[in-house]
């Protein structure tokens, strides 16, 4: 069981919007940048946001990223069907001194 | 040039040991970069095994992974080496090197490579 908690599956319409929320604690989301990952099926890892909001190269506007307290928070609008794919947030945690990632929240587009 | 470039799939026996590489650029190694490895069980998430900085060679590893992954690199090469050592069933999955030039934050210039597939019988 991941230490990071991401909701397992979040869905919506096209052209609506989703959020998942990464819930951490002081030693990782509370005192260190958080980032956000895509994954396809059979592929690696896609860099979304990088120190918590700030969008990686070739990343529409439609995501964003942000953080309160011990918990950050990955949004998409407009869903499109390219959307769908799994999606990481992954922080240092000081304490442990070791990544830790969130263990994937599904987005379905119904 | 592709910054990271990965072998390709490994079979390895329950017991046994297996060495995989990451070919870097070399800026990868006059630029300071870190080169982490993460590993994705089937189905699973991702988990971090530890991380060699690439300039001088230093490494940090996972508690978890202490003793069972050893991360070296051959600069003549430019290559980094992750050595996993008494396979078991579990360690089965694709295993990913990517670089950030922070150990500890990920900026836009992070690079993940297109993972290896490991598979323990």
């Amino acid at each position: 069981q991941s230490i990071l908690t991401l909701p397992p599956s979040v869905s919506a319409a096209p052209g609506q919007t989703v959020t998942m929320s990464c819930s951490g604690n002081s030693n990782n989301i509370g005192s260190n940048d958080v980032s956000w990952y895509r994954q396809f099926p059979g592929t690696g890892p896609q860099l979304l946001i990088y120190q918590g909001d700030k969008r990686a190269s070739g990343i529409p506007d439609r995501f964003s990223g942000s953080k309160s307290d011990r918990s950050a928070t990955l949004g998409i609008t407009g869903l499109q069907f390219g959307d769908e794919a799994l999606y990481f947030c992954a922080v240092w945690d000081r304490s442990l001194r070791i990544w830790l990632f969130g263990g994937g929240t599904h987005v379905t587009v119904l | 040039q592709v910054p990271l470039v990965q072998s390709g799939a490994e079979v390895g026996k329950t017991g046994a040991s297996v060495r995989l590489s990451c070919k870097a650029s070399e800026d990868t190694f006059t630029n300071h970069y870190y080169v982490h490895w993460v590993r994705q069980a089937p189905g699973q998430g991702l988990e971090w095994l530890g991380v060699l900085y690439a300039t001088v060679g230093s490494t940090a590893y996972g508690p978890k992974f202490e003793g069972k992954v050893t991360l070296t690199k051959d600069t003549s090469t430019g290559t980094i080496f992750l050595d996993l050592r008494g396979l078991a069933s579990e360690d089965t999955g694709v295993y990913y090197c990517m670089r950030s030039v922070f150990m500890t934050a990920v900026t836009d210039d992070s690079f993940w490579a297109q993972g290896t597939l490991v598979s323990v019988s």
